[in-house]
């Protein structure tokens, strides 16, 4: 089975400051997507990744993907509070399902 | 519609008893997902349909557990003899095109299912 996993698990940053989560996969896939989550809301779709070396960017966040490194970046730039929230990387498995990983939860503190 | 709907967006049944919870795909959307969120942050994928097909069915629990998505109907994720385990947030999302790994999932607000 497909396993996602990400670090860190939680992350607490100062406004202003940069950051990167990251995003390992355990076999073969070019697709991979990043979802933001607030509390008691639904999946809000961020970035969708389709090829190795591709690189998203739309405001404060970029996302990027080595599908040979089995790796996505999402890099936050100068955090904001309205950046708090959970990131989600999933990938496309067999079958289309997605494959989740765990989870970042990102504060930030003003 | 533009955004998947899900109903109920709570439902608390007590244990042993039945609970079923519907999800609308956005129109034009071949493909339907169901996903258990779990503590939180842990999501299951429990199955897929391509419009009234099952597509994969390898998440879900066969016991108890069953699915349907019918022409001109809400699909529906029904829990026979729920368990206190059973609670969680059960998303459905929906994609459009035959190649779905081109599309992101679009999810509804989900179902919170409270096992009592």
């Amino acid at each position: 089975e497909l396993k996602v996993e990400q670090n860190p698990l939680f992350l607490s940053m100062q406004e202003g400051k940069n950051y990167t989560i990251y995003c390992n996969y355990s076999t073969t896939s070019d697709r991979l997507y990043w979802y933001r989550q607030d509390p008691g809301k639904s999946l809000e779709s961020l970035f969708v990744l389709l090829s190795n070396g591709a690189v998203k960017q739309e405001g404060r966040l970029m996302a990027s993907l080595d599908t040979k490194a089995r790796l996505s970046t999402l890099h936050i730039t100068a955090a904001v509070h309205d950046l708090s929230a959970t990131y989600f990387c999933a990938v496309d498995g067999s079958g289309n399902q997605f494959y989740f990983g765990t989870g970042t939860s990102l504060t930030v503190i003003p | 519609g533009e955004e998947v709907a899900q109903t109920p967006k709570h439902l608390v049944r007590g244990e042993g008893q039945k609970a079923k919870l519907y999800c609308a795909p956005i129109k034009g959307h071949s493909y339907v997902f169901w996903y258990q969120q779990v503590l939180k942050n842990e999501f299951k994928f429990l199955i897929s349909f391509q419009n009234e097909n099952v597509f994969d069915e390898t998440g879900m629990p066969k016991e108890r557990f069953s699915a349907k998505c019918l022409p001109n109907s809400p699909c529906s994720l029904e829990i026979q003899a729920t368990k206190l385990e059973d609670s969680a947030v059960y998303f459905c999302a929906s994609s459009q095109s035959a190649r779905v790994w081109n599309q992101p999932q679009h999810f509804g607000d989900g179902t919170r299912l409270s096992i009592l």
